[in-house]
């Protein structure tokens, strides 16, 4: 059972472009919503992240939009360039010192 | 950098043998969890230790142990390997209360 689903499996995005990638959840206990990003042959590094409390939330070029009652979330990457090719993952984890579930990644290319 | 460090970086076992990762966690952070990430995947909860007991652990079977030192390092150790344990092992770490975890660049295991 896949707890967080994300799309698309990979991605290619003109320098300059938008980047866009979505996450759905199913477990409505879930409170705290990170975006991982991970480059080959290192750790994944925190990015952004969000509660529910906001439906959006900005860093920079980064920006999560969170829609509750559709229980989604996405994240987007404005004016993308060729250092955010990496491989991007949404996580989720409940109140509590509990872990993170991630989804499967999305790689993602932004070629010049 | 996150300040969370792996060793070693990377290892090669045999089918049956049993190995020992190490983890040293960001200064201040009293949680630490294991994750494995298998190529192309995102990374799957192992279990967490807080104070030097474990209080979370994902579905993985009890070949996989740890251990949680007064100074919060960690050790995975896993036994009787499987070429399936060949994955990167990352470490986070995080502080009292706090959702954020910080990952460390992992361990690349390859069981032959």
């Amino acid at each position: 059972q896949q707890q967080v689903k994300q799309s698309p499996q990979s991605l290619i995005v003109q320098k300059g472009g938008i980047s866009i990638i979505n996450c759905a959840y199913e477990n409505t206990a879930f409170d705290y919503f990170p975006w991982y990003q991970q480059f080959p042959g290192k750790g994944p590094a925190l990015l952004i992240a969000i509660r529910p409390d906001v439906s959006e939330k900005k860093e920079g070029r980064f920006t999560i939009s969170f829609n509750k009652s559709a229980k989604q979330f996405s994240l987007h990457i404005m004016d993308s360039q060729p250092g955010d090719s990496a491989t991007y993952f949404c996580a989720a984890s409940m109140q509590g010192n509990t872990p993170l579930v991630f989804g499967k990644g999305t790689r993602l290319s932004v070629i010049a | 950098e996150t300040g969370v460090t792996q060793s070693p970086t990377h290892l090669i076992k045999t089918r049956g043998q049993q190995v020992t990762l190490r983890c040293s966690s960001q200064s201040g952070h009293n949680t630490v969890s294991w994750y494995q990430q298998a190529l192309g995947q995102g990374p799957q909860f192992i279990f967490q230790y807080y104070r030097e007991e474990e209080n979370g652990r994902g579905n993985f079977p009890p070949r996989f142990s740890g251990l949680q030192f007064p100074n919060y390092s960690s050790e995975l150790n896993v036994n009787a390997l499987e070429l399936d344990d060949s994955a990167l092992y990352l470490c986070a770490s995080r502080g009292q209360g706090i959702d954020t975890q910080y990952f460390g660049p992992g361990t690349r295991l390859t069981v032959l």
